[in-house]
């Protein structure tokens, strides 16, 4: 069965830092990866996603994220966080074999961004 | 391009009462998503539906949701009746070709 976890479920940084939000994935099959990004009272937007292509794959907002099989790891960072980051942000994993969509979320990480 | 529309965005009801939301897709998309997100928790599936067939309901508590995609367009996700522990926000999301899911702003339900 596959699963997602995210380690952490806040993370504070300045604006201005870096962002680092971790995610570990279980699959038996190649797995397709991504992040989604949630504002308050918002549904969730797609950041980037994984789908055996380029390991490093970089999304909207300046997040980029980087698949590591060896880890099980699909991380996601931004260079320099600005207050408009702070959002709860999820890891999802979906079969990539036969690809139905189902996604599978980890239990999110809130990033709360410092002036 | 139009995004996944949901209504209503927010209710309110009482315990053992009913609630119905609707969902209409992003034109095109075949596969339609019901997922529950109960507050700090990540969204979990619902329901699958490719067209108008079910693909996965595993997860769906049937005895008291239901969820129908007649025409293989917009769909309804009932409760009835609800409980307290319904409390949550109801995504649907579709998907197209190219592997991924858009989701809709939700319906957030309140069950006192």
């Amino acid at each position: 069965a596959q699963s997602v976890t995210q380690l952490g479920s806040h993370v504070s940084v300045s604006e201005g830092a870096l962002v680092l939000l971790r995610c570990n994935y279980s699959s038996s099959v190649p797995p397709y990866l991504f992040w989604y990004v949630q504002y308050p009272n918002q549904g969730l937007q797609l950041l980037l996603k994984y789908t055996s292509a380029a390991t490093l794959v970089k999304g909207i907002n300046g997040f980029e994220a980087e698949f590591k099989k060896s880890e099980t790891s699909f991380h996601l960072t931004k260079p320099s966080a600005h207050m408009s980051d702070a959002a709860e942000y999820f890891c999802a994993v979906s079969e990539g074999v036969s690809n139905t969509g189902k996604l599978i979320f980890g239990q999110g990480t809130t990033l709360q961004v410092k002036p | 391009e139009a995004g996944v529309a949901q209504s209503p965005r927010y209710k309110i009801i009482e315990k053992r009462q009913s609630v119905a939301f609707w969902c209409n897709p992003i034109s095109g998309h075949a596969t339609l998503y019901w997922y529950q997100q109960i507050l700090g928790q990540g969204p979990k599936l619902l329901i699958q539906f490719q067209n108008n067939g079910v693909v996965d309901d595993s997860q769906l508590p049937k005895d008291r949701f239901s969820a129908e995609r007649l025409k293989g367009v917009d769909s309804t996700l009932k409760i009835q009746p609800a409980k307290l522990e319904d409390s949550a926000v109801y995504l649907c999301a579709s998907g197209g070709a190219g592997n991924t899911i858009y989701f809709g702003e939700g319906s957030w339900l309140t069950v006192v």
